[in-house]
């Protein structure tokens, strides 16, 4: 597809269950963040990828988050033993050149709802 | 600090009038991006209208201009002919500079839910 797909589109985990959320990208895009938006609230940065490099990740809430860009492409939110108050839609956004410093294009997200 | 402010959590609007959602910022860097992205129940964050902090102009898209005020840093959403179709949450947001890292990333308000009646 033309534009980034976030699968699944929704995920219901019990506490302490282990997942992992995944973002494709537009092609050729340089630039992937995650953004994490809980309940009426806006999105928060996560972390940040040019290509397969991980520039910062000082927005993910805690050690139990980590996110990898493998091969500059596609890329994997892995949450370890999930906590209710990581309940959230989980937001990928792509964009064309390194920095961020284009238009940035948001995936559907994934609702994640620990119980 | 860099944050957005959005004090209108809903804004009711008749269809076909005009309506104004509120956004100011605060940074202190000299060089921003400020934004309006849509949000419907679907969940994707649609982007409306950019301004650049030395753009002299009111940016303008469609139905869509932005009133940017850099004195007061406020950077209001116009959305004028409202459509039964604009109804979605609406969030303002800044593009700032990441310190000692070379990239820039987003940062959000609170949104405002639009709901337009007919």
């Amino acid at each position: 597809g033309a534009g980034v797909s976030q699968s699944p589109r929704y995920k219901v985990a019990k506490r302490g269950q282990d997942v992992a959320l995944r973002c494709d990208p537009i092609s050729g895009h340089v630039s992937l963040f995650w953004y994490q938006q809980a309940l009426g609230q806006g999105p928060e940065f996560l972390t940040y990828f040019q290509n397969e490099a991980q520039l910062d990740k000082s927005g993910l809430p805690s050690d139990r988050f980590f996110a990898e860009r493998p091969e500059g492409s596609v890329s994997t939110l892995k949450i370890q033993r999930t906590q209710q108050e990581d309940s959230a839609v989980y937001l990928c956004a792509s964009s064309l050149l390194e920095g961020g410093s284009t238009e940035a294009f948001f995936g559907q997200g994934t609702r994640l709802t620990v119980v | 600090a860099q944050k957005i402010t959005q004090t209108q959590p809903g804004m009711f609007v008749q269809e076909k009038e005009a309506v104004t959602l509120d956004c100011t910022y605060d940074t202190s860097d000299q060089s921003y991006g400020l934004f309006w992205y849509k949000q419907p129940s679907s969940g994707e964050m649609i982007f409306l209208i950019y301004q650049g902090s030395y753009d002299e102009q009111n940016a303008t898209e469609g139905r869509y201009s932005l009133n940017f005020q850099k004195a007061r840093k406020s950077a209001n959403l116009v959305i004028s002919a409202s459509q039964l179709g604009d109804s979605a949450m609406y969030f303002c947001a800044m593009r700032v500079w990441v310190r000692n890292t070379g990239f820039q990333k987003l940062v959000f308000g609170t949104g405002t839910r639009l709901l337009v009646s007919p």
